[in-house]
């Protein structure tokens, strides 16, 4: 059973195009963090968000953390070539430690 | 800056054969964990281990032991491998704590024949 799905599981725009990815759960988490992972490399950690509505920016990047902490979003605006990637969900639970579940992913392809 | 070290690289293997997948981190962590990648799966965790001297069983462990064999390494083993464990597998570490950074080795391509 997957705890976070997330949307859309692929997507491929044009450079300069804005473009949403959603995650969803119905589960509560105490931390949700998104990771990007390039071709034969291991994710690598772009944020955590802590606080439900909490809202981070990392230049062209917005995430949001949801009211209930249920649900996160990532915003790219004006997209990059160099952001094609896949992206990462991943939310940590009280009872879990330092564990992580993942989303499946959504693969990030921007064309010039 | 090392981080975390996995080998091999890449790996073929036939049916029944056996092999451990190395891993190893010099950033002190507490924790470590095993995960495997598969398309459309996202990282899902075989098993992991909270501190020295600790494992317990991720989401999906069945064919698969795994070793603490001390603070820096942490090892996987499948012991008679099915092609159904096909897969990337990815070794990661973090520290101790909620809220933390998991730190991710480059992942190692195994295919079962």
């Amino acid at each position: 059973t997957q705890l976070l799905e997330q949307s859309p599981q692929f997507l491929s725009i044009q450079e300069g195009e804005n473009l949403t990815v959603y995650c969803n759960s119905s589960s509560v988490f105490s931390s949700l963090q998104w990771y990007r992972q390039e071709p034969g490399e291991g994710p690598v950690l772009l944020v955590t968000v802590v606080t439900g509505g909490e809202v981070k920016k990392l230049k062209r990047l917005t995430f949001q953390f949801g009211d209930a902490r249920k649900d996160s979003s990532l915003h790219i605006t004006a997209a990059q070539p160099g952001d094609t990637g896949l992206y990462l969900c991943a939310g940590g639970q009280e009872t879990s430690g330092s564990r992580l579940t993942f989303g499946e992913g959504t693969q990030l392809t921007v064309n010039p | 800056n090392a981080g975390v070290t996995q080998t091999p690289k890449f790996q073929v293997l036939k049916t029944g054969q056996s092999m451990t997948l190395q891993c190893a981190q010099d950033m002190n962590h507490n924790s470590m964990y095993w995960y495997r990648q598969d398309p459309g799966m996202g990282l899902r965790l075989i098993y992991y281990s909270a501190s020295e001297g600790t494992t317990d069983k991720g989401e999906v462990p069945n064919g698969y032991n795994v070793s603490r064999l001390n603070k820096r390494e942490f090892s996987l083993r499948l012991e008679s491998a099915a092609p159904s464990q096909t897969s990337v597998y990815f070794c990661a570490s973090s520290e101790l704590r909620r809220f933390t950074e998991a730190f991710f080795g480059q992942g190692t391509r195994l295919t079962v024949v």
